[in-house]
């Protein structure tokens, strides 16, 4: 059974980075990308963008670009999302997500398994 | 981006109702269209993808339907569980997009 376990809340003041944590287990870690997603306080979902932990490579929405860096260590299947320049918008629920390829849907973009989820508060 | 709205935005049901929610895509984005389930203070659940292919471990009372731009979320016979908020997701092009959601109340 698949599992994503991810850091603990944060609270960072404004200019300040973050760097949240997701560690998988219970899988193949290198055969499946793994997404971000962001929900505000009662809010929708937010695609922010995938690595892909074979290769590391990344791939970001626009709005993200310059903002978010996507890393991930093999050695720990660990996958990492780093958040920079943070404002009050940025307070918001951080998921990661494993992208699921299917004969039906091979687009990597169903995401089949959530991590719990990491509180990122910004304020001064 | 493809924008996804989904209707209504909230329902009152009660137990042993069928429900249908409805996702519509602003472009055709064939079957690529995923269903999730919230619960407050939880993760999202895959129920469906491929707009029709059930999760493997999911209760047969979900179903999706659809192709092209217009898709649904039917719930045969809602069970107390079943009270969550209901996104759908296109996953034809990138940025893979979502709903803004249907939060589904008991009556």
């Amino acid at each position: 059974q698949a599992q994503l376990v991810q850091s603990g809340s944060e609270v960072k003041k404004p200019g300040a980075s973050v760097k949240v944590s997701c560690k998988a287990s219970g899988y193949n870690f290198i055969g499946y990308y793994m997404h971000w997603v962001r929900q505000a306080p009662g809010q929708g979902l937010e695609w922010m963008g995938w690595i892909n932990p074979n290769s590391g490579g990344t791939n970001l929405t626009q709005k993200f670009q310059g903002k978010v860096t996507l890393t991930r260590d093999t050695s720990i299947t660990t996958a990492y999302m780093e958040l920079s320049r943070l404002q009050s918008d940025d307070t918001a629920v951080y998921y990661c997500a494993r992208g699921l390829r299917t004969p039906y849907d091979s687009s990597g973009y169903p995401l089949d398994y959530w991590g719990q989820g990491t509180l990122v508060t910004v304020s001064s | 981006d493809i924008q996804m709205t989904q209707s209504p935005s909230s329902l009152s049901a009660s137990v042993g109702d069928r429900v249908t929610i409805t996702c519509r895509a602003s472009q055709t984005i064939s079957s690529s269209l995923n269903w999730y389930q919230q619960k407050p203070g939880k993760a999202p659940k895959l129920l469906i993808y491929a707009a029709s292919r059930l999760r493997s471990g999911v209760p047969s009372r979900f179903s999706g339907s659809g192709s092209g731009t217009d898709f649904t979320l039917t719930i045969s016979s809602l069970q107390p569980e079943d009270f969550a908020t209901y996104y759908c997701q296109q996953s034809y092009s990138t940025p893979p997009t979502f709903g803004q959601g249907t939060k589904l109340e008991i009556k």
